[in-house]
């Protein structure tokens, strides 16, 4: 079965620091990976997947991941924090089966300060 | 990317009552997704709801308590039926984007039971 773990349920950086939120994952089959953000009394937004091919994928806002088989791990990262990231963030899987439903870590909130 | 729209956005509801919750897609997707976000938690997937069939549902989850339809490619409604205060959530929609491998969701309806 599927699983994801977000290490880490709460992150703190400041303004211009470095962003890296842990995310590994469990599965049986090749992976289908995903980051999305959540703002305040929003809904989800998809900041970025991975399915195959290249390991390092960009998203939106200037965040990126990379996969690592190896590793189990889908961490998402940013080299330059601004206010607006603070949000809860959430890795989540899929199986590579088409119409499969997500499986989502707990989430990590992002904090930034000034 | 799809744009989803929720009805009602939120609502009080006494214990022992039912909410429809409306979820309508500006374009037609034929797998959609129901998910519970319990105050401070992850998603959690309800049921995958497929036009023409019957909705599937998750462990834990029953149709009795959440009754489901699906009618057409861009329209779908949850019921949460004798509530608790236990059912006091955000619920999502969600639709799948199978050519792309992305899930889009809607901006969720915010229950209160009291």
């Amino acid at each position: 079965a599927q699983s994801v773990t977000q290490l880490g349920s709460h992150v703190s950086v400041s303004e211009g620091a470095l962003v890296l939120l842990r995310c590994n994952y469990s599965s049986s089959v090749p992976p289908y990976l995903f980051w999305y953000v959540q703002y305040p009394n929003q809904g989800l937004q998809l900041l970025l997947k991975y399915t195959t091919g290249a390991t390092l994928v960009k998203g939106i806002n200037g965040f990126e991941a990379e996969f690592k088989k190896s590793e189990t791990s889908f961490h998402l990262t940013k080299p330059s924090a601004h206010m607006s990231d603070a949000a809860e963030y959430f890795c989540a899987v899929r199986v590579n089966q088409a119409g499969t439903a997500l499986i989502f870590g707990k989430g990590t909130t992002l904090s930034v300060s000034s | 990317s799809a744009v989803i729209s929720q009805k009602p956005s939120r609502d009080i509801c006494q214990r022992g009552t039912s909410l429809t919750i409306q979820c309508q897609v500006d374009s037609q997707v034929t797998m959609m997704f129901w998910y519970r976000q319990q105050p401070g938690q992850s998603l959690t997937l309800i049921a995958t709801a497929n036009q023409g069939s019957e909705a599937t549902y998750e462990s834990g989850f029953v149709i009795d308590k959440f009754p489901i339809s699906r009618p057409n490619l861009t329209f779908s409604t949850l019921t949460v039926s004798n509530m608790s205060p236990e059912d006091s959530s955000i619920y999502l929609c969600s639709v799948a984007d199978l050519g792309r491998g992305e899930q889009y969701f809607g901006p969720g309806t915010r229950l209160t039971v009291t």
